[in-house]
């Protein structure tokens, strides 16, 4: 069956450090991936998209790699800030229309 | 100039009753969609619409009916609510890829 795991539940880092989150998937093919940022309460709003053809993305202090030999994605957070703080969501296209998300990972950026 | 929107934010019941939420979005979008979120923050589709036209349909109970008027709204009926319907849902829309995502209505079913 088609599976997409976050690598952990939590991650705590300290202010200025680089958080990098994990994306693994099995038996999914996706054209592209992408990741969300949801804080508490909220809607989950789109930060970044990689296509299967792509190695890596950036934006600002994000940067996503995507390896579709792995399996994997991995998404960094440079110069952490506490603003940072948040849950992190990645999620597969499986066709024209459907995402599937994975669990996602809690960060706290503590200052 | 909200994108997404949807109402209530807050819905508390009781079981067996029927209840609607609705969704609007005004970014021209074809897209829409009916997410869920469960206590454990996982986030699932339930229905997607594309030009008023169902084209997602997950295995969800037949207790719950989209609607879509028009290309703008998508409305959720749910009837006969159990507690298990208790949850965040999220209505969003789409373009090509991105999707952006209404602020939530949290159901309540005591």
């Amino acid at each position: 069956s088609q599976k997409i795991e976050q690598n952990s539940e939590a991650l705590n880092i300290q202010e200025g450090k680089t958080a990098t989150l994990t994306c693994n998937y099995t038996n999914y093919s996706p054209a592209y991936l992408q990741w969300y940022r949801q804080d508490p309460g909220r809607g989950p709003v789109f930060l970044l998209l990689i296509r299967e053809n792509e190695k890596e993305k950036r934006k600002e202090r994000l940067k996503v790699t995507f390896d579709t030999t792995l399996k994997q994605s991995l998404f960094h957070i440079t110069a952490s800030q506490p603003a940072d703080s948040a849950t992190y969501l990645c999620a597969l296209l499986l066709n024209d229309y459907k995402l599937s998300f994975g669990a996602g990972t809690t960060v706290t950026v503590r200052a | 100039d909200t994108a997404v929107s949807q109402t209530p934010k807050y819905l508390v019941t009781q079981m067996g009753n029927d209840k609607s939420i609705k969704c609007e979005q005004n970014l021209g979008h074809d897209t829409m969609y009916w997410y869920k979120q469960d206590s454990k923050k996982f986030l699932k589709i339930m229905f997607s619409y594309n030009n008023k036209e169902l084209i997602i349909n997950e295995t969800v109970p037949n207790r719950f009916s989209p609607k879509s008027p028009d290309k703008a709204h998508l409305n959720l009926h749910i009837n006969s609510l159990e507690l298990g319907d208790s949850a965040v849902y999220f209505c969003a829309s789409s373009h090509i890829s991105e999707q952006f995502f209404g602020p939530g209505t949290r159901l309540t079913v005591l």
